[in-house]
């Protein structure tokens, strides 16, 4: 089986700061690894995702995110954030091999003020 | 095109009824999976279909919930006798995955999701 933790439960920024959001994880297999985020009233929509490579994963508006398999890691980062970025913020994870569905974490309410 | 679409987008009702919540998927996705997101919480995974055929149901709390997926494309959420505890937002997700394949197209493409609440 496998969980998701995600330390901050909220994170608030001033425009143009530089964010980190933190997930960890916990998995007895090897894993994918997820960024969703959700908007207000909106779907969930894909961020960016680790399947294998480069540890270093880039993704859509800016948004980055580093695989360490030794801390079982998967932090979201952005260098300069905007008022559009509040949202909140969704760490994943599905097993190698097994079924497709998807495991969340809590989430992680980014507000980015001016 | 047209995204995951989810009706009704709210539905009331009093403890012990029935309800059905409706996922049309993207056209073309083989794979739909319903999640469960209670206020405060993420997702949490219900049941997965490849197809028509249930893949992975270990996420249902109990037999009072049953999805089905008769032609392989719309599928429907069952809930009998409703309790207040499953007041929540119910979340549908296609994807293009297929069946033994590789898991590098494995992004689930979400719908806006169905608010249940039972009074």
């Amino acid at each position: 089986a496998q969980s998701v933790t995600q330390l901050d439960s909220q994170v608030p920024v001033f425009e143009e700061a530089p964010v980190e959001l933190r997930c960890n994880y916990s998995s007895s297999v090897s894993v994918y690894l997820f960024w969703y985020v959700q908007y207000p009233n909106q779907g969930l929509q894909l961020l960016l995702k680790y399947l294998s490579g480069s540890t270093l994963v880039k993704g859509i508006n800016g948004f980055e995110a580093e695989f360490n398999k030794s801390q079982t890691s998967f932090h979201l980062r952005k260098p300069s954030v905007h008022i559009s970025d509040t949202a909140e913020y969704f760490c994943a994870v599905s097993s190698q091999g097994g079924s497709e569905k998807l495991v969340f974490g809590k989430g992680t309410k980014l507000t980015v003020n001016p | 095109g047209a995204g995951v679409s989810q009706t009704p987008s709210n539905k009331v009702t009093e403890k012990g009824k029935y309800v059905e919540l409706r996922c049309d998927p993207i056209s073309g996705h083989t794979a739909l999976y319903w999640y469960r997101q209670s206020l405060g919480q993420g997702p949490e995974f219900l049941i997965y279909f490849q197809g028509t055929g249930a893949a992975d149901d270990s996420g249902l709390p109990n037999d009072r919930f049953f999805a089905v997926r008769p032609e392989g494309s719309v599928s429907t959420l069952k809930i009998q006798r409703t309790e207040r505890g499953d007041s929540a937002v119910y979340l549908c997700a296609s994807s293009l995955t297929l069946a033994g394949g590789p898991t590098s197209n494995n992004e689930q493409f979400f719908g806006p999701g169905t608010r249940l609440t039972v009074l």
